[in-house]
């Protein structure tokens, strides 16, 4: 299957960086977004990758090692607002079809 | 910036009922997409359409469930005799094209919270 691994959960400080990682099975790979979701809400983009390397966009940065199946969303200076759920979600050959992992559930503290 | 719009936000319907939920993609976009999120897991992909047909379908997208494009604007989902594990968030996308070197706007809409009773 086309899994996609991400952590449940993690805990972070309000003005501290955090990483959050993910792994997918590299066969029939064709792009990786993450995705911001609070509760009972749809997600929203953060961002796109496609080639190896990173892409900064603000606060926010991710990763990808297509070769290692392996990208990370990292989170700079964070903000209480930024308690929710991250998503990585795999682009699989050319219909459009994504398909997401579990979601790692973010909570930053004061 | 331009949205997806889903309607309704709320449905509650009978078991056995049928339920028609409603999308408004992005003007300029070609791909349409359903997926639900049963509270607690996953994003789930349902179905992709492009020039008017299902390009994929996944195993949960059965008999039990259709999409239409019945005019130039809005983009459906049709649930059959509806069953109680049908309670889920449909969320509805749109996208300009199905992949390619940058981002090309694959946007969600705020979603139908569907409860079967």
């Amino acid at each position: 299957g086309q899994n996609i691994d991400q952590p449940t959960e993690m805990t972070a400080t309000e003005g501290a960086i955090v990483q959050i990682n993910c792994t997918y099975q590299t066969s029939g790979f064709n792009g990786l977004f993450w995705y911001q979701q609070h509760a009972g809400e749809a997600p929203t983009f953060l961002s796109y990758n496609v080639l190896d390397g990173l892409e900064e966009k603000g606060r926010f940065s991710s990763f990808l090692s297509r070769s290692k199946g392996y990208s990370y969303l990292l989170l700079k200076e964070l903000q209480m607002k930024d308690s929710a759920s991250y998503l990585c979600a795999v682009l699989y050959n050319q219909g459009g079809k994504l398909i997401f992992g579990q979601g790692t559930e973010l909570s930053v503290k004061p | 910036e331009p949205e997806v719009t889903q309607t309704p936000s709320h449905q509650v319907t009978q078991m056995g009922q049928e339920v028609i939920l409603r999308c408004v993609p992005i003007s300029n976009h070609l791909y349409f997409y359903w997926y639900r999120q049963i509270l607690g897991q996953k994003v789930e992909f349902l179905v992709s359409f492009y020039n008017n047909e299902i390009s994929e379908k996944s195993e949960i997208f059965d008999d039990q469930f259709s999409v239409e494009r019945p005019d130039g604007s809005n983009f459906t989902l049709k649930i059959r005799s509806t069953k109680l594990e049908d309670s889920a968030m449909y969320f509805c996308a749109s996208s300009e094209t199905s992949g390619g070197p940058f981002y090309y706007g694959y946007t969600f809409g705020s979603g139908t919270r569907l409860t079967v009773v």
